[in-house]
């Protein structure tokens, strides 16, 4: 069964850093989503991404922040100058359309700690 | 998006069916409710999702009121591996937009042995 994988599983970084978090979505899905977790909250969506730009945001996902779909595959996160706050759990999801289901299938995370 | 009222958590034995409720008074005509699950520390994943009629798949069915208010999410045989956090989301699926999942505290579901 196909499905969304994350690279890396866990990555932890030094406050200040940038950090990229890949995501390789399932091969027939048109959009693509990032979420996040910190531990012990809710999950909260970031953005989404359609057609090579990006379809939705919330007021989380502020100019610390791009996402950008490099080659066919890869669909990427990239948080600028990493803050102690963004340690979370990223997840990606993917989705084949929004006009029907829009089921999002969701991949295994990656954690993120900033020291 | 409606907002939705669940238990924060529920026991159930296993083998049992479970039967989780969720109240959505202000769903609208053209909102769907979608039921999604996560696994500790896994990445959510999608249940089940219905307008007004009842649905049932290889998961779970999904019952909704007639006057839509309310839905419960019924887990027929409940296994131990069905311990998870249960989201019940209300959202319109919307054509050209990829709208992102407005996920609640949901109910900690417990399959006791």
């Amino acid at each position: 069964e196909p499905e969304v994988t994350q690279t890396p599983s866990h990555q932890v970084t030094q406050m200040g850093q940038e950090v990229i978090l890949r995501c390789v979505p399932i091969s027939n899905h048109l959009y693509f989503y990032w979420y996040r977790q910190i531990l012990g909250q809710k999950v909260e969506f970031l953005v989404s991404f359609y057609n090579n730009e990006i379809s939705e945001k919330s007021e989380i996902f502020d100019d610390q922040f791009s996402v950008e779909r490099p080659d066919g595959s890869n669909f990427t996160l990239k948080i600028r100058s990493t803050k102690l706050e963004d340690s979370a759990m990223y997840f990606c999801a993917s989705s084949v359309d929004s006009y029907t289901n829009n089921e999002q299938f969701f991949g295994p995370g990656t954690r993120l700690t900033v020291l | 998006d409606a907002k939705t009222t669940q238990p924060p958590s529920m026991d159930c034995a296993e083998g049992r069916a479970a039967n989780l409720p969720c109240n959505h008074s202000t769903i609208s005509g053209n909102e769907y409710v979608y039921w999604y699950r996560q696994i500790h520390s896994q990445g959510p994943q999608y249940i089940i999702h219905g307008l007004k009629n009842n649905e049932t798949n290889e998961m779970a069915s999904l019952i909704i009121t007639e006057d839509r208010k309310s839905s419960t999410l019924i887990l027929p045989h409940a296994t131990l591996r069905d311990t998870a956090v249960y989201y019940c989301i209300v959202r319109v699926i919307a054509g050209g937009g990829a709208d992102g999942l407005t996920f609640g505290k949901g109910t900690h579901l417990i399959i006791q042995p």
